[in-house]
């Protein structure tokens, strides 16, 4: 079954630290990976694109790594920002077939002044 | 202009109401999406519309029901919904052209509440 799993569920962090959230996922086969910030009550808005030949891609503050062999990826947030504080949802989708991504259930943080 | 637009924001209605959640989009995107988010959950897909046609319906209830007038308009009309229905309503768009690798454009999102 393709399934996208995140952990930690939920984080909390103080202005100025860094953190790591993780997606394992088995979906197959696998075209790209995107990590989306939803802030509450707001659409979701794409941060980074993971292919299968990528391991490393940064936008700003935010680096995503992809480890396709394993099939995990992690997004580092480096100084946060209390403007962080969102959810943060890995997507996956498959190689063939309609485009229809697997959300993952996302991570909740919160940066803490 | 990379923005899909949701109207209205807010909606409150009762269970024998008819009512219409808007979405309109400029970016040419010819794939719709209509997705249902619960607090604290990732987005469910709901529908599908590729190159104006319903390509993908999750089951949803037919007091849910999709409409894709033209390229850049989605609309999704409410009939008799339940309370368990009250969620924010998001609408995504993208260009079929780019494959599996395109981006989702969320709109917005319309909260909707039913009483």
């Amino acid at each position: 079954k393709n399934q996208v799993e995140q952990s930690p569920q939920s984080l909390i962090i103080l202005e100025g630290k860094n953190c790591t959230l993780q997606c394992n996922y088995t979906v197959s086969p696998f075209s790209n990976l995107r990590w989306y910030k939803q802030d509450t009550g707001r659409g979701p808005v794409s941060l980074t694109i993971m292919t299968f030949s990528e391991n490393t891609k940064s936008n700003g503050r935010y680096t995503a790594t992809l480890d396709a062999d394993t099939k995990q990826s992690s997004l580092h947030i480096t100084a946060s920002q209390l403007s962080d504080s969102a959810s943060y949802i890995c997507v996956v989708t498959r190689e063939r077939g309609s485009y229809i991504p697997t959300f993952g259930r996302g991570t909740s943080l919160i940066v803490h002044p | 202009d990379t923005e899909v637009t949701q109207t209205p924001k807010h909606l409150v209605m009762g269970m024998t109401n008819k009512k219409s959640l808007k979405c309109e989009q400029h970016m040419g995107h010819r794939a719709m999406y209509w997705y249902k988010q619960k607090a604290k959950k990732p987005p469910e897909l709901m529908f599908v519309y590729s190159y104006e046609k319903l390509s993908i319906n999750e089951s949803v209830p037919s007091r849910f029901s999709p409409e894709c007038p033209n390229s850049s308009l989605l609309n999704l009309h409410l009939h008799a919904l339940q309370p368990e229905d009250s969620a924010l309503y998001l609408c995504a768009s993208t260009n079929p052209r780019t494959g599996n690798t395109g981006e989702l454009f969320f709109g917005e999102g319309s909260r909707l509440t039913v009483l």
